[in-house]
Formats: structure tokens, C-alpha cells, sequence
């Protein structure tokens, strides 16, 4: 298994646009997530879902947005990008049932940077 | 709502000393699980643990120790003889039980070990 992949690993943006950050995961795992990484923030969910078709807000949605058309993708689109949204994003996915339920596994991480 | 709380925000410590991460969280619920994840200087977010509410047993994996104690809502984390490979950013997180449920992270603790 792959586990959770995550691609590109750094990108930069100017601010305005726009683009698309990849997640995938090949351990057929109910949840996917993503979280954003700041300096003495920790880790704060944007959005979450729970299958495929069933995507729900996180604590700072705002800028973002995300389908889950497969259980195995879960993209996270930036509209417009901002500086605010420099960041190091990271994807996860946990099983909803069984032994390892609700322990979630993060994807290598990608750096973003905004101009 | 959620909380949690890792006071310490950097420890440094001589290669194979004894260190202590502290851990304290806040739910309403009674059916909760926590976690700790490593951060090494490489990034990518390692799953170390997961501890179901209703399971008090403390847990030793190698040099690792976990001491849960739901009286004092603490879960700390306690690596014996550090080694140089354990500096990293500490994780402890919370979530409840339940599809919906979100992870909820302290903002981490950094630990440096010096040889």
C-alpha cells in the first residue's frame, strides 16, 4: 500500500490564482481530511468528509473547497489564492469501523507558498 | 468543545535522559480516544498511539510510555534514554466518537535532544 499520497510536495502561487492540491489514499478508508499547518498553530481541520458524495466544513473552510467524488480522492481546491493561505497542507484519511478505527494517517505533507 | 493542552512548548534535553510530554485535554463525552504523533525535522506527521477512554491501562512500546489518567483528563508521554533520533515536534490529539467528529490538536511540543 501507498498509504495516503499527496502531490506536488512545494508549489508557488501568485495571489489571485488558483489550483488544485491532490490527495489519495488506497487504503479504501471512509474519512478523508485536510488540515493546514501554521507556526504555533498546530494543526486546524478545513474540511473533512465522510465517503464518497459527503463533504462537511472544518474549523477555517473559508478559501477552500473539496469533493469527494471516490472513495479514493480527495482534492483541495484554493479559489483565489491568498498570502494568508501560505501554508503546509497535509491530507488524511482513518477508517470508520475495526480495529484502527478513527486513527488517522497523514499524507507527506505539501508546502505552499503565496506571493 | 474540545481542548487540548500541551503547556510545554520546547524541552531540551542531553541524549539518553528521561523526558516527560505533557498532555491534557477537555471533552464532554465519554467515549473519546487520544493520540500522539511524531513530527521529525522531515515533516511528515508519524502515528504513534491511540487510546480508547475506557482503556486506562498505561502502554510501553520500546523506549515509549504512555501514562492515561482519566481522573486528572491527562495523557503523557514518556521517552526513556532520548536518543538524538527522537527530536521532533510532539502531537497529542482528541476526537470523539463518531463519523462526525473532528481531530482536535495541541499546538505541540518541540524536543530537542542534544548528543
Amino acid at each position: 500500500n501507498a498509504g495516503v499520497t499527496q502531490t506536488p510536495k512545494f508549489q508557488v502561487l501568485k495571489t489571485g490564482q488558483s489550483m488544485t492540491l491532490q490527495c489519495a489514499q488506497d487504503m479504501n478508508h471512509e474519512y478523508m481530511s485536510w488540515y493546514r499547518q501554521d507556526p504555533g498553530m498546530g494543526l486546524r481541520l478545513i474540511h473533512y468528509s465522510v465517503g464518497a458524495g459527503i463533504t462537511d466544513q472544518g474549523e477555517v473552510p473559508n478559501g477552500y473547497n473539496v469533493s469527494r467524488s471516490t472513495t479514493e480522492d480527495f482534492p483541495l481546491r484554493l479559489l483565489s489564492a491568498a498570502p494568508s493561505q501560505t501554508s503546509v497542507y497535509f491530507c488524511a484519511s482513518s477508517p470508520s469501523r475495526g480495529r484502527g478505527q478513527d486513527t488517522q494517517y497523514f499524507g507527506p505533507g505539501t508546502r505552499l507558498t503565496v506571493l | 468543545a474540545q481542548k487540548v493542552t500541551q503547556a510545554q512548548t520546547e524541552i531540551s534535553v542531553v541524549e539518553k535522559e528521561d523526558v516527560t510530554l505533557d498532555c491534557v485535554y477537555e471533552t464532554r463525552d465519554t467515549t473519546y480516544y487520544l493520540f500522539w504523533y511524531k513530527q521529525p525535522p522531515s515533516g511528515e506527521l508519524v502515528f504513534l498511539i491511540r487510546r480508547n477512554s475506557f482503556d486506562e491501562q498505561n502502554e510501553i512500546s520500546g523506549r515509549y510510555s504512555w501514562n492515561f489518567q482519566k481522573s486528572t483528563s491527562s495523557f503523557n508521554f514518556t521517552i526513556t534514554a532520548s536518543q538524538v533520533v527522537d527530536s521532533a515536534v510532539y502531537f497529542c490529539a482528541l476526537k470523539s466518537s463518531g463519523a462526525n467528529s473532528k481531530l482536535t490538536f495541541g499546538k505541540g511540543i518541540t524536543l530537542s535532544v542534544r548528543p
